[in-house]
């Protein structure tokens, strides 16, 4: 079972539709949690922490449920410029080094006009 | 603040070549990770420093593989020989304190 699942995608959308992304992880000490997002031919950037009470950026909540061992991203109101690879991103704590992090492969969002 | 530099975004080489790419983290950082990126495996850890000093090299695929980071600022990742399946993107971040990863724009490989 991988570390970090992510549903690959892609998901196509119209422009304004809301679009909620899942992610599971397997290491139940696992701390802390991260969404970033890969543009085309780009790095991964920082989209968001994610904090156990869930919190929310602009058009972007994310939420977390330890208990299911469960992370969500929730984008509202999807503009063209969301187009992206979002990256669920989880601490493991497991490790020889509490700050490696483990990647999940990434879902592919395309926002349509 | 310039973030992560790496260089050079683009290399082409041929295989058995020697190859060394660069990474200037961000200032002040103290966490300093080496990824490699390709289509099939997506983003691995290859090797990752705390304080200049290697924590984690288990993702090295080899020996032709190494990395050093003789002081904060800078870092290099070697592969030699190089051969065709290298070919992927390489990439530099740099961490805080916390956890949060800041990465390079990246290193495009390519060994024919």
């Amino acid at each position: 079972r991988k570390e970090v699942e992510q549903d690959p995608g892609p998901f196509n959308v119209p422009e304004g539709a809301t679009v909620a992304f899942n992610c599971t992880y397997s290491n139940s000490a696992s701390q802390s949690f991260f969404w970033y997002r890969q543009d085309c031919r780009k790095e991964p950037k920082l989209l968001m922490s994610v904090y156990s009470s869930g919190n929310e950026d602009g058009r972007f909540t994310a939420q977390l449920n330890r208990a299911s061992q469960y992370i969500s991203l929730l984008i509202r109101d999807s503009k063209l410029s969301d187009s992206a690879t979002y990256l669920c991103v989880v601490n493991n704590r497991s490790s020889g080094s509490a700050r490696q992090l483990t990647f999940g492969s990434g879902t592919q969002l395309t926002v349509l006009p | 603040d310039a973030g992560v530099i790496q260089s050079p975004r683009h290399e082409v080489t041929e295989m058995g070549q020697e190859v060394t790419l660069r990474c200037k983290p961000i200032s002040g950082h103290n966490s300093l990770f080496w990824y490699r990126q390709t289509m099939m495996r997506g983003l691995e850890l290859l090797i990752y420093f705390n304080n200049n000093v290697p924590i984690d090299d288990s993702g090295m695929p080899e020996d032709r593989f190494s990395a050093k980071m003789p002081n904060a600022s800078f870092s290099t990742l070697k592969i030699q020989p190089s051969e065709p399946r290298d070919s992927a993107v390489y990439f530099c971040a740099s961490s805080p304190v916390s956890y949060e990863q800041y990465f390079g724009p990246g290193t495009r490989l390519t060994v024919t």
